[in-house]
């Protein structure tokens, strides 16, 4: 059974660094075609993309946030953490990891669709 | 970037009825276009895969068509447990993004 968690602070203060953990189980992360991708969702909006990271460490960033973003994984802990810094109260939402399938190419992977995505949590930027 | 423009945003229909819901995409992407049901305080479950590809556990009366940039998610017979909000997502190329959603509303 594939489950993902996610654990973080609920509140952080403007100008913090947000670090947000997600715990899988049921797949491995070194599996080649699986990786796990962060989504958030502010409260009555749709969701937004923001990173995602593949077995063989290849990352991807959301260009818009780029410069504040950082995602790392940790295969033996089976967990994959994403930092972003500078936080501010538009950055309010559900923080969601998803699994996200990908095409193994010659060039790297391609990333395909979230099949599974944990129960999110909400961060409340604000002082 | 692919921008996904879904409509309408919001639509209520009686039990039984069709919906259709339509997702635009602002350049080709092909057939990499997936669905999504969002329930209230859940988080998305997927639908449809592919455009139009159907997925094990996913009730019969959802599809899928489209290719391009024109794509349409249908739900055949509406039921009491379909009102949700719908989304779907392009990973033509990066960065993945989404359409606005369309919340389906039971009379």
């Amino acid at each position: 059974q594939v489950t993902l968690k996610e654990s973080g602070p609920v509140l952080v203060k403007p100008k913090e660094t947000l670090t947000l953990t997600c715990t899988v189980s049921g797949f491995s992360l070194s599996n080649p075609r699986v990786g796990v991708s962060w989504i958030r969702q502010p409260p009555g909006k749709a969701p937004e993309w923001l990173a995602h990271i593949f077995s063989n460490d290849e990352k991807s960033y959301s260009p818009s946030l780029k410069n504040r973003l950082t995602i790392s994984k940790d295969t033996s802990k089976s967990q994959v953490v994403l930092t972003m810094t500078n936080m501010d109260p538009v950055d309010t939402a559900t923080y969601y990891c998803g699994r996200i399938l990908g095409t193994v190419m010659v060039g790297g992977i391609i990333a395909d669709y979230f099949d599974y995505w944990g129960q999110g949590t909400l961060v409340t930027v604000s002082s | 970037e692919v921008v996904l423009t879904q409509s309408p945003d919001f639509h209520s229909a009686t039990p039984s009825e069709k919906v259709t819901i339509t997702c635009r995409a602002s350049q080709s992407i092909g057939s990499s276009l997936h669905w999504y049901q969002q329930k209230p305080d859940q988080s998305p479950k997927l639908l449809i895969k592919y455009a139009s590809q159907s997925l094990s556990g996913v009730f019969s009366r959802f599809s899928g068509s489209g290719s391009g940039t024109d794509f349409t998610l249908t739900i055949n017979s509406l039921e009491a447990e379909d009102a949700a909000t719908y989304f779907c997502l392009q990973s033509s190329s990066l960065p993945l993004t989404f359409g606005g959603g369309t919340k389906v509303e039971i009379k």
